[in-house]
């Protein structure tokens, strides 16, 4: 089945310890980026990827950090969480960004800093 | 920069009915897409309907269609014959047409929670 999986689902931390949540897509997309959604702003961009080692900011970079060594996945790594970063986080991904075709996303990830 | 509003934060809606989610953007391109995006409780995201912006006949999927004016740069989303799982919440959001090398970005509205009741 075509999709973009993301562990874990759910993440209670407390401030200043580093963590990785995974994102992994098995559909061979170039693009991958992650988003946060935060109640009453929507959901924002925070890191894009065009393609393997290709990687820029989006729109909310700050704390967080991204590597894109494989096609498949695209981490996203919080060196010194805090609780302002407390989130529903998504990854999602598409075919090259020339294509036109809708982003698939994962399921979520909700992350507690405490 | 692009921007999208949705101005009604919370909807409801009777089962059977029809509930209109509204939905504006603010754009210098000519070309675009726009999508409504529906989030259950459980968290997935999943693509409703889509409308390019060089289209002039509105999108439709079953019993969803969008009324898209663009000169007055509004997307509206109509949902008819309203069901108890329509009952979400609802982003609108914007994207650029690609160019080589362009970011693939959704700007997203803040969303409007629709509720069914029976």
């Amino acid at each position: 089945e075509a999709q973009v999986t993301q562990n874990p689902r759910y993440l209670i931390t407390v401030t200043g310890k580093k963590l990785t949540v995974t994102c992994s897509q098995n559909m061979n997309h170039e693009y991958m980026s992650w988003y946060r959604q935060d109640p009453g702003l929507g959901l924002r961009q925070i890191y894009y990827s065009m393609n393997v080692e290709v990687t820029d900011k989006g729109d909310v970079p700050e704390g967080y950090k991204v590597s894109r060594k494989e096609k498949r996945n695209f981490p996203l790594i919080l060196e010194s969480p805090s609780p302002n970063q407390t989130s529903l986080y998504f990854c999602a991904s598409a075919p090259r960004v020339t294509v036109n075709s809708p982003l698939h996303f994962g399921n979520g990830t909700r992350l507690t800093v405490t | 920069a692009q921007t999208v509003t949705q101005s009604q934060p919370e909807m409801s809606v009777q089962e059977a009915e029809t509930v209109t989610l509204s939905c504006t953007y603010d754009t210098s391109e000519s070309d675009y897409y726009l999508f409504w995006y529906k989030q259950p409780p459980s968290r997935q995201m999943i693509l409703v309907i889509r409308q390019e912006a060089y289209k002039q006949q509105n999108a439709t999927e079953n019993r969803f269609s969008v009324n898209f004016q663009k000169a007055a740069k509004s997307f509206s989303l109509k949902i008819s014959d309203s069901q108890l799982g329509d009952a979400a919440m609802y982003f609108c959001a914007y994207r650029r047409t690609s160019r080589g090398g362009s970011n693939y970005k959704l700007t997203f509205g803040k969303g409007t929670l629709l509720t069914v009741n029976p």
